[in-house]
């Protein structure tokens, strides 16, 4: 089967570092998405790793392990803008009949930044 | 800004009655997708197009039905509202079906009464 695991409800302060973990079950896994999605508003592209190890892109960073279907996403230097639910969303490759890939999404994760 | 719209935004039907979505978009993507999104289940995919009169069933597509006449459109087709299909819709675009990153539009907030 497939799935995709990441806690339901965060809290943290502004300033902070704070970790959101993402855990999944797939075949044909092929990347793994984050996104991010303010209330009420469309999700929107942060992060994307293919390969095991951290991609770095300013306050925010991803990292993934494969072999343990493991990811999470590293949030530095929190502000209150920051508040917003995280998706985790994994590709698995050729899941549909025509052979086309599809996004498995997570729950998501929200955070709530406090001063 | 990845150049998608939704029509309507926002809407309030009754049981039973049709309704169609619109997702349009400018950057010329072949291809597309209609998600709904809940509480507590995440986004999970209804049907996609890899091409003009190409389409496919996703995950929850019982209920449903969509067309692709042009590149630019995709139509969501709910044939007669249920209560079960009070949701939040989103279109998405992406150009290719590899590593490409998925691209959402505003979403819809459809309420079946």
């Amino acid at each position: 089967g497939q799935n995709i695991d990441q806690p339901t409800e965060m809290t943290a302060t502004e300033g902070a570092i704070v970790q959101i973990n993402c855990t999944y079950q797939t075949s044909g896994f092929n990347g793994l998405f984050w996104y991010q999605q303010h209330a009420g508003e469309a999700p929107t592209f942060l992060s994307y790793n293919v390969l095991d190890g951290l991609e770095e892109k300013g306050r925010f960073s991803s990292f993934l392990s494969r072999s343990k279907g493991y990811s999470y996403l590293l949030l530095k230097e929190l502000q209150m803008k920051d508040s917003a639910s995280y998706l985790c969303a994994v590709r698995a490759l050729g899941a549909f009949s025509g052979g086309y890939n599809k996004l498995i999404f997570g729950a998501g994760t929200r955070l709530a930044v406090h001063p | 800004d990845a150049g998608i719209t939704q029509s309507p935004r926002h809407k309030v039907t009754e049981t039973g009655t049709p309704v169609t979505l619109r997702c349009h978009q400018t950057e010329n993507h072949r291809y597309m997708y209609w998600y709904r999104q809940d509480p507590g289940h995440g986004l999970r995919l209804i049907h996609y197009s890899y091409g003009v009169k190409d389409t496919d069933k996703g995950e929850v597509s019982d209920g449903y039905s969509v067309s692709r006449s042009k590149t630019e459109d995709f139509l969501l087709t709910l044939e007669s509202a249920t209560s079960s299909q009070t949701s939040v819709y989103f279109c998405a675009i992406a150009k290719t079906s590899g590593q490409e990153t998925q691209y959402f539009g505003p979403g819809t907030r459809l309420l079946v009464l």
